[in-house]
């Protein structure tokens, strides 16, 4: 109940083109939804983050859009480039309830081709 | 930009011994992290540290492992008697904040092979 399910594990890309990647989670106690970026020698880094009381949030060309009745939520990048060619975790977290749990998908490894 | 730093980046060592896994954190940063991933799994959370405490602590983070903030620079973690099942690439993180849902920053960090 407390794992984050992430697919695809690898995707592969166009110049220009849209990046999907999904998450899904079972535990209804998650309220707190950010997404990591890491480049090769790097660690993890904030990309992105939604709370479950809105459906979608958008920043830049990253989206993440968010299905509370499904338990998905997943990760748009639109125009992609070879510049996001990354590996990406999704990664769930319940802050209530005492103490607090983060919870890691098994990551996307994404390349955009030139 | 301030980051958090890891040493040595590549660690390898034998089944038993003993491996001390180093990282600098963010110097205002008051919270601490480590998580491992092991090849081709997810990032697991293996505890976090505040104010020379254990705040809280996985199952994976049992008597083998433990942490020090042995000055006001440096945040270690510490097997004590090495598995194979302890290879992996350890991330240390920080924070100025309390709560997971702000933002953790994340070393390079350490891959621990052993053999």
């Amino acid at each position: 109940q407390q794992q984050v399910k992430q697919s695809p594990q690898s995707l592969i890309v166009q110049k220009g083109g849209i990046s999907i990647i999904n998450c899904a989670y079972e535990n209804t106690a998650f309220d707190y939804f950010p997404w990591y970026q890491q480049f090769p020698g790097k660690g993890p880094a904030l990309l992105i983050a939604i709370r479950p009381d809105v459906s979608e949030k958008k920043e830049g060309r990253f989206t993440i859009s968010f299905n509370k009745s499904a338990k998905q939520f997943s990760l748009h990048i639109m125009d992609s480039q070879p510049g996001d060619s990354a590996t990406y975790f999704c990664a769930a977290i319940q802050t209530q309830g005492g103490s607090e749990k983060l919870v890691f998908g098994k990551g996307t490894k994404l390349t955009v081709n030139p | 930009e301030p980051e958090v730093t890891q040493t040595p980046s590549h660690q390898v060592t034998q089944m038993g011994q003993e491996v001390i896994l180093r990282c600098v954190p963010i110097s205002n940063h008051l919270y601490f992290y480590w998580y491992r991933q092991i090849l081709g799994q997810k990032v697991e959370f293996l505890v976090s540290f505040y104010n020379n405490e254990i705040s809280e602590k996985s199952e994976i983070f049992d008597d083998q492992f433990s942490v020090e903030r042995p000055d006001g620079s440096n945040f270690t973690l510490k097997i004590r008697s090495t598995k194979l099942e302890d290879s992996a690439m350890y991330f240390c993180a920080s924070s100025d904040k309390a709560t997971l849902s702000d933002e953790q920053f994340f070393g390079p960090g350490t891959r621990l092979t052993v053999l």
